[in-house]
This record gives C-alpha cells, structure tokens and sequence, in this order.
C-alpha cells in the first residue's frame, strides 16, 4: 500500500521551455502533497506544501510564478518549471502522506534536464 | 543546532554485522519518527515508523526511540551490501503542516 506515482521520470528539453511534472497517490487519498528538490550529493530541500484545494505554501527562498502547483484532487498534484533554465536542472522528487501524523510516501522523482 | 542529526559517515560494516544508526532531534515535542533509505540516485524509500519509546522491530530492521534523551537509532541485523545506501532520519515539524524535518543522513557501507 501507500504507493505514489511521478511522471516524467526524466526530462530533457532546451531552455526556456515549461515542463510539468504530476504526481498521483494510487492507493490513498493524499491530504497533503509535497515537492522537493535535490542537487547531486546534497540534502532533499523542500520545496514547497500544497492542500487539496488550496495554495500551495512556499518554502523562503522558493519562487511560487516560477515552480507553480496544483493540487486539484486528493490523489493529484501537479508542479510545473516554467521557463526553465539550466539552473532549474535537478532531481525533482514528490511526496503524499495522509491524515494525521503518517509518513510521507514518496515517488520515483524526476530527473530534469535543461539544456 | 540542527533540528535532526546525523553522523554523516560513511559507516562501514562487514556482512553479516549489525548497522546501528543514530540520530538526535531538539524539538523535546516532536512525536513521530522516521527512517528512510535512499539509494544513489533515486527516491527515499520509507523503512520504519515510530512514535512511542521503546523498540519496534520489522523484519532485519529495529527503531529504537528515547524521547527522554531525544534520541532515534535504527539497526540493522544481518546487513547485506544490497543495504549498503544513505539513511535519513526524519522528524515530523510539531505544527499542522507536518512537514518532515531531514537529517543529512549516513551513508552506510556493507563490505562483502
């Protein structure tokens, strides 16, 4: 149980082109949904928080017209790059936990690419 | 002070050995506890959950939680070199976002 889906799981595409990434939570309802992103040899850094129907909570430093989230559904999140640029390339990972104080259960991630 | 600590290692075990790993976190409240593995280049993986004292023992893993002395550990029986990754510990942030709070992880070494 507990399985989350992430898709693309590679991205390679030329700069300054959007890239979204969804995110899907197979076998529960998802109440909160999580976007992270890790550099080679570095730490996970959250990204930011989002809510079934509801804004999504940036972390500082992160900017909300740049990584924009949705998170339509119980078992949907979606992030997209806009505009992306070389520097946006990373490994890009989501999580889903549900109510309460439960693990967060994480996808496969996606690699980004920009060239 | 970080909010959740590890040594970052490498640590390195024989097979067959015992893989204890350690971890402290400052906030005196938090109440649950996480341990995930994450092999080089892909997505942690969830291995153990623990929310009181004491022991909780899963297969070859054991969590092991002090709240008195703000202390988490995980040990590993039998070690293999497919357990040979980085392990996070990971402390949910005591308000209602339930963020998780991440160590930087230790690395964990089987030799064969």
């Amino acid at each position: 149980g507990a399985v989350v889906s992430q898709h693309p799981s590679r991205v390679i595409c030329k700069s300054g082109t959007s890239v979204k990434i969804e995110c899907r939570s197979l076998d529960f309802q998802a109440t909160t949904m999580f976007w992270y992103r890790q550099f080679p040899k570095q730490s996970l850094m959250l990204m930011a928080t989002s809510n079934e129907g509801s804004k999504a909570t940036y972390e500082q430093g992160v900017e909300k017209d740049k990584f924009l989230i949705n998170h339509a559904s119980l078992t949907l999140s979606t992030l997209t790059v806009t505009s992306a640029h070389p520097e946006d390339s990373s490994f890009y990972i989501c999580s889903a936990r549900m109510e309460g104080p439960q693990p967060q259960h994480f996808g496969d991630g996606t690699r980004l690419s920009i060239l | 002070q970080k909010e959740v600590e590890q040594n970052s290692g490498p640590l390195s075990v024989p097979e067959g050995a015992i893989a204890s790993l350690n971890c402290t976190y400052s906030d005196r409240v938090s109440q649950s506890f996480f341990w995930y593995r994450q092999y080089s280049g892909k997505s942690p993986e969830l291995i153990m959950s623990i929310y009181s004292n004491g022991d909780k023992e899963d297969g070859r893993f054991t969590a092991q939680l002090n709240k008195a002395s703000q202390y988490v550990s995980l040990l590993i029986r039998d070690s293999q070199p497919s357990d040979s990754a980085t392990y996070l510990c990971a402390v949910n942030k005591r308000d209602s976002s339930y963020k998780l709070i991440f160590g930087s992880g230790t690395r964990l070494l089987v030799r064969p």
